[in-house]
């Protein structure tokens, strides 16, 4: 039972750089979710899909874009990879809505130079 | 604006002591709770959520959270802590009406033998 699984675990960028984080999920879910982790910071929700064919931006989009490619699949492209951008990116899924739970990959640690 | 507090960025306690992780929040409507747990290099797993009815919810791992209306607090609490419970605590509000999920910063616990 795979749930909820990120590729790749770790990358490293140089300023500049174009990469596409991928996020599958096998349980059905309706809504899928990017979330940035920094210290001290929380999770920031970068951009969700609500059901596929629909993506709405969160609370710090700017520098992302996102598909929800089917059912399963939800990418996350950086166009111009910035150090700002320098995090763990953490994909979620749920039933849909704010009030059933989350379950989250394992995480993309990002470093940007 | 909504928003999580978690007032202790990191709390050290004894194995086999009792444990409080606090969370306010600020939300206009009756909010959607939840506290996830998050182990190094791992993604975040739920411990429990509060939507509605009583107010002490009990979670896995032994864990419990209080809802406090008029205080706006959902404080985490566990009567003895294990060294396997090391790791980052996250209280976090749902907005009803939506599918955004509002992550404070985080607690990280450190548990001494």
């Amino acid at each position: 039972n795979a749930g909820v699984t990120q590729t790749p675990k770790f990358q490293v960028l140089k300023t500049g750089q174009s990469m596409t984080l991928q996020c599958a999920q096998d349980m059905n879910h309706n809504s899928m979710y990017w979330y940035r982790q920094d210290p001290g910071m929380g999770l920031r929700l970068i951009y969700y899909s609500a059901s596929e064919g629909t993506t709405d931006k969160g609370e710090v989009p700017n520098g992302y874009n996102v598909s929800r490619l089917n059912k399963r699949e939800f990418s996350l492209r950086l166009e111009s990879a910035a150090p700002s951008q320098t995090s763990v990116y953490f994909c979620a899924s749920n039933g849909g809505g704010h009030d059933t739970e989350a379950f989250f990959g394992q995480g993309t640690r990002l470093t940007v130079v | 604006a909504q928003s999580v507090t978690q007032p202790d960025i990191h709390i050290t306690v004894s194995e086999g002591a009792s444990l409080e992780l606090r969370c306010n929040y600020s939300y206009g409507a009756t909010p959607y709770l939840f506290w996830y747990v998050q182990s190094p290099g791992q993604g975040l797993q739920l411990l429990l959520k509060y939507f509605s009815g009583d107010t002490l919810v009990q979670g896995i791992k032994g864990f419990e959270a209080e809802f406090k209306r008029s205080q706006s607090s959902f404080n985490l609490r566990k009567p003895s802590v294990h060294w396997s419970d090391a790791a980052e605590y996250f209280c976090a509000v749902g907005l009803a009406g939506g599918f955004k999920t509002i992550f404070g910063a985080g607690t990280r616990l450190f548990v001494k033998a």
